[in-house]
């Protein structure tokens, strides 16, 4: 069963602007993971955010974890045409990580 | 250095007819994972091989599912008796050894497999 659970499932934004998605869980986590799809294959990781910790930097990505509300949202700033694929949340409660259904991302030019 | 690959890239069978799916993980990586993917969907786990402890079989949807790993090597996924709604992409992905906190997961590209 998928246990993160990403919103919106899908984003259309202007190439420049900034990409916000959400993601929600429900059972306690050592960390989560962001990764980012294209064109329904392999995952590329984006950024780990351990249970100990708020906020995350890379690049222009920022993440934040709210063990408290049992979420985290992604921020993809100046986002450009590369950016457009699907994003997954996976949570990492002992090895195996859970996926949610992800949030596709469209970047237009 | 080398990714995870997976063989074949695509792969078109008829029902009821056994496949095979390979894995090549990152050389020194201990942990190895399998996961499906349907249209549309996000990852399902199948099955983790970690060094020779015995697998965690427990997302694997059926007993027409079996995978191998040879030590600490190439895994093989296994498919006997297909159906259509094996129809997905399988994913490999490996790690390093689990240490507290870690986990980030190395996928390979994907087998995508049409059961027609």
């Amino acid at each position: 069963s998928q246990q993160g659970e990403e919103d919106p499932q899908a984003l259309s934004i202007q190439e420049g602007e900034n990409a916000t998605m959400n993601c929600s869980y429900k059972t306690s986590i050592n960390n989560l993971q962001w990764y980012r799809q294209n064109s329904g294959r392999g995952l590329v990781h984006l950024i780990l955010i351990r249970s100990n910790e708020r906020e995350k930097h890379s690049g222009r990505l920022r993440v934040t974890l709210d063990t408290s509300k049992k979420s985290s949202s992604l921020l993809i700033t100046a986002s450009r045409a590369a950016d457009t694929a699907s994003y997954f949340c996976a949570t990492d409660a002992n090895y195996k990580l859970s996926f949610g259904a992800g949030t596709t991302v469209t970047v237009r030019a | 250095g080398a990714g995870v690959s997976q063989s074949p890239s695509n792969k078109v069978t008829e029902k009821g007819k056994d496949v095979e799916l390979r894995c090549d993980p990152i050389s020194g990586h201990t942990a190895l994972y399998w996961y499906r993917q349907r249209l549309g969907q996000g990852l399902e786990f199948l099955i983790y091989f970690q060094g020779n402890s015995a697998p965690d079989k427990s997302g694997l949807p059926s007993d027409r599912f079996s995978a191998e790993r040879t030590g600490e090597s190439v895994s093989t996924l296994t498919i006997q008796r297909t159906q259509q709604e094996d129809s997905a992409v399988y994913l490999c992905a490996s790690s390093l050894a689990r240490v507290a906190g870690n986990g980030e997961q190395y996928f390979g590209p994907g087998t995508r497999l049409t059961v027609t």
